[in-house]
């Protein structure tokens, strides 16, 4: 079953603009992270904000958090043609051990 | 690079047949986790292994098995394959279980024909 949702599922922005993907989620979580994967690799770990958390940062990403919402946002500044890629949300879910994801925004930045 | 390791890279095989994935996790992490990922169902939790025994199951079917050996290495043993078993097999790896990142590795991508 998906637990995260992302939203939208495809967005296609110029280079230097933001981008900007949501995430919602149904039930309690440990924390929530985000991912890339490049078309047919390997998925990229991010970042990962746990449920105390509210904001973090890691060079262009900005993650939001609101529990309260069940809902995350990652916010890419700058982009560039090399931020092409789906982005997943991963919600560890509380008292569990495995990840499970979202279906995904395809992110294109066209240069 | 990730640092968990994956062979085959890819893997075509028929009907019927049984194959073998691997997966070598990152040097000193003890869980170990499996992921599905084709079109329709998106990424799908399989199965996970802590130091060698299992700690969570996914949507794993009986036909699906798996192991964590005492290298910490881990194998996934897909039989009686099907065409629908076509799809993209991940592992990743975390360094204690629960609330850590799971980093992933590179995949192996099997057709079923």
């Amino acid at each position: 079953s998906q637990q995260g949702e992302e939203d939208p599922q495809a967005l296609s922005i110029q280079e230097g603009e933001n981008a900007t993907m949501n995430c919602s989620y149904k039930t309690s979580i440990n924390n929530l992270q985000w991912y890339r994967q490049n078309s047919g690799r390997g998925l990229v770990h991010l970042i990962l904000i746990r449920s105390n958390e509210r904001e973090k940062h890691s060079g262009r990403l900005r993650v939001t958090l609101d529990t309260s919402k069940k809902s995350s946002s990652l916010l890419i500044t700058a982009s560039r043609a090399a931020d092409t890629a789906s982005y997943f949300c991963a919600t560890g879910e509380g008292g569990s051990e495995k990840l499970v994801f979202g279906k995904g925004t395809k992110l294109t930045v066209n240069p | 690079d990730s640092g968990v390791t994956q062979t085959p890279k890819h893997l075509i095989t028929a009907t019927g047949q049984r194959v073998t994935l691997r997966c070598s996790p990152r040097s000193g992490d003890l869980s170990v986790y499996w992921y599905q990922q084709s079109l329709d169902q998106g990424l799908q939790f399989l199965i996970q292994y802590y130091n060698g025994e299992e700690r969570a199951k996914g949507n794993i079917l009986e036909r699906f098995s798996a192991q964590q050996f005492p290298d910490l290495h881990s194998e996934l043993n897909l039989s009686s394959l099907e065409l629908g078993d076509s799809a993209l097999y991940f592992c990743a790896s975390s360094v204690r279980r629960g609330e850590d990142t799971q980093y992933f590795g590179p995949g192996t991508r099997l057709t079923v024909l």
